[in-house]
């Protein structure tokens, strides 16, 4: 088990470039989550995958943002046109089963700055 | 709409105290309730867990119980340690909806 693993753990871009991060689970979980948190509040919740098809998505979760996992394995989150606004940790977790019930594994998380 | 609404911080408490970190939840139906904990350096990771009234979870001395009366979920320990120093989350799952939720984190600092 070698974790969650996040890439890159920092990212500085200015307004209006387009962002990509990646998350790689725990290798046999069939679950993969993505939340953003900001200073001061609690992870909120963008979009979860059951294999590889997305499942739910947070109204939070703008026309700019996309996530993909195309096998089922690593998950990208891509943000188009960044703003201000979108300075935050993005978070990944992951866990096993269908059910929602299952420890959620967190990664170490991604930290936007938007110039 | 669903949220968790969690004791604001920060906590400084001497080792050996009681902890009481308070969390309460609005939600339409019957989520599973979490408690998450942030060690300083650490990614967050699962404390404990109740998925139905009435159920206790437990681990490394903490507690709370899911309180379907007071739409609770109260984290409890008898004695804290110096390593418990840590932010603690709140967080509701409601199925179906499939939605998310945190509060927005206690920071706990025990002192020796």
């Amino acid at each position: 088990d070698t974790g969650v693993s996040q890439d890159p753990r920092h990212k500085i871009t200015k307004r209006g470039q387009n962002v990509t991060f990646r998350c790689d689970p725990i290798s046999e979980h069939n679950r993969l989550y993505w939340y953003r948190q900001t200073l001061g509040q609690g992870p909120e919740f963008l979009t979860y995958f059951q294999n590889e098809a997305q499942l739910e998505k947070s109204r939070l979760l703008s026309d700019r943002f996309s996530a993909e996992r195309p096998k089922g394995s690593f998950s990208t989150l891509e943000i188009q046109r960044t703003e201000q606004g979108d300075s935050a940790m993005y978070l990944c977790a992951s866990s096993t089963g269908t059910g929602f019930n299952q420890p959620q594994h967190f990664g170490d998380g991604t930290r936007l700055s938007i110039l | 709409g669903d949220s968790v609404t969690q004791m604001e911080g920060p906590v400084t408490l001497s080792e050996e105290a009681f902890l009481t970190i308070n969390c309460t939840y609005t939600a339409t139906g019957y989520p599973s309730l979490f408690w998450y904990v942030q060690y300083p350096g650490e990614g967050l990771q699962l404390l404990l867990k109740a998925t139905k009234a009435d159920d206790k979870g437990s681990n490394k001395g903490f507690e709370a119980t899911y309180r379907k009366e007071t739409t609770s979920f109260h984290l409890e320990k008898g004695s804290v340690q110096v390593s418990d120093s840590a932010v603690y989350f709140c967080a509701l799952i409601f199925v179906p909806g499939n939605q998310f939720y945190f509060g927005t984190g206690t920071s706990l600092t025990v002192i020796p």
